[in-house]
């Protein structure tokens, strides 16, 4: 299996530009995470989804954030307008639905500058 | 949400064993302790986790206090490979939720 597939690795924007990050979770995993990971706060869980259903948005910083899942193969982590405190390394993991199987799988990252 | 103390940082030496420690003294009956390492540059990734017994895996042990008041993560020989980042989680039982704390960054000398 590839694991879990983040796109792109890199991005480089400005200030006010409209970011997207593409996630591809591990087939057959029914959960999807996406995170962001700064110095100064550390590894932050923003939403997740069970079944492309989200379920917990309670970390999504602000209306500017957004995401989707609309299959269970695809999920996008959207920023508009973006703004440099955006900055960051945004993870996607992926769990299988088994009830046994607790680990998630984190993807390589996304590293996000906002210029 | 319960929390988890670790220390900063720790240092081994290669081929020694290593004992990770992680405090959690408030934590509750329902929760699990799940172990994370993140290696430099990349994504977290699972270690271990358990919720009362001790837990052994290809990767490492887990030794869970009898009150559950504390765990130790062991590496039984580190190498340099092992140096990472070391995160101490409680899950909620029926939660997919980790929240993760600032970590041990455990340096590994050859």
């Amino acid at each position: 299996d590839a694991g879990v597939i983040q796109s792109p690795r890199h991005e480089v924007t400005e200030m006010g530009q409209e970011v997207t990050l593409r996630c591809k979770p591990i087939s057959g995993h029914n959960s999807l995470f996406w995170y962001r990971q700064t110095m100064m706060r550390g590894l932050e869980l923003l939403i997740y989804f069970n079944n492309n259903v989200p379920i917990d948005d309670s970390g999504m910083p602000e209306d500017r954030f957004s995401a989707k899942m609309p299959n269970a193969s695809f999920s996008t982590l959207k920023i508009q307008p973006s703004e440099p405190r955006d900055s960051a390394v945004y993870f996607c993991a992926s769990r299988s639905g088994l009830a046994v199987a607790y680990e998630q799988y984190f993807g390589p990252g996304t590293r996000l500058t906002v210029t | 949400d319960a929390k988890t103390t670790q220390p900063n940082s720790m240092e081994s030496n290669e081929e020694e064993p290593v004992h990770l420690p992680c405090n959690h003294s408030t934590i509750s009956g329902t929760d699990y302790i799940h172990w994370y390492r993140q290696l430099p540059s990349q994504g977290p990734e699972y270690v271990i986790h358990g919720l009362t017994s001790n837990v052994n895996n290809r990767m490492a042990s887990l030794a869970i206090a009898e009150d559950r008041k504390s765990s130790t993560l062991i590496l039984h020989r580190a190498t340099l490979r092992d140096a990472a980042v070391y995160y101490c989680i409680l899950r909620k039982g029926g939660s997919e939720k980790l929240v993760f704390g600032k970590g041990t960054k455990l340096t590994v000398n050859p």
